[in-house]
């Protein structure tokens, strides 16, 4: 499947900092799924992302779809220690499933 | 709604033991996927179903099987365990007809570990 490459590994942050994040692949995407990974739980969808160039919000989160359509971008403004967790990128990889990037671990200091 | 579930939470086997991971759903979706996640290497897929009956592999499916005879249910098998197979195992399921066309919702994971 395409490859997708998310960066930066990790993170370490003081808390009321933004945080900006990326993912790139080898190939082209229809659409871009932003999840996070609580510690201890399942990933859960934060942005889903349909059209190139598109900007969409979700409260303190902001996602892009890259205008090539093979990168796309997750913005964290005004972070509090709740952020913490892995945020991974995904995109649909045949009809069925989607590919993961390896994810991005975001940690805050109060 | 409980969503989707995983039992067991947490396991250790040894070498060579077998043993089945169930993961349910009540969202009524067709399609249902098993993963696996190792540090550093984010979500792997295991095997998926696209409908009751039929199963298909995924990226590293060797070691593994899996069946879907009811809807709701997917389980995931491993015949004779090896340490290469500590991991945590997530199941997802998704509704290709409505709604946001690929997400996908998981369960809360199952911690395995192989000694």
């Amino acid at each position: 499947g395409q490859q997708l490459n998310q960066s930066p590994q990790s993170m370490f942050i003081q808390e009321g900092e933004d945080v900006s994040m990326n993912c790139t692949s080898s190939s082209i995407f229809n659409t871009w799924l932003w999840y996070k990974q609580d510690p201890g739980e399942g990933p859960v969808l934060l942005i889903a992302l349909y059209k190139a160039g598109e900007l969409t919000s979700n409260g303190r989160l902001t996602a892009q779809f890259g205008i090539t359509r093979k990168d796309s971008f997750l913005n964290i403004s005004a972070s509090i220690p709740s952020d913490v967790g892995i945020y991974f990128c995904a995109g649909p990889n045949s009809g069925y499933a989607l590919n993961f990037g390896k994810g991005t671990s975001l940690l805050v200091t109060p | 709604n409980a969503g989707v579930t995983q039992t067991p939470k947490f396991r250790v086997l040894k070498t060579g033991q077998s043993m089945t991971l169930l993961c349910a759903q009540d969202m009524n979706h067709e399609y249902m996927y098993w993963y696996r996640q190792d540090p550093g290497m984010g979500l792997r897929l295991i095997h998926y179903s696209v409908g009751e009956g039929t199963t298909a592999k995924g990226e590293v499916p060797d070691g593994y099987n899996v069946s879907r005879l009811k809807k709701q249910n997917f389980l995931l098998g491993l015949e004779s365990a090896a340490p290469s197979q500590t991991s945590v195992y997530f199941c997802a399921s998704r509704d290709p007809q409505r709604g946001r066309l690929d997400e996908q919702f998981f369960g809360p994971g199952t911690r395995l570990t192989v000694l």
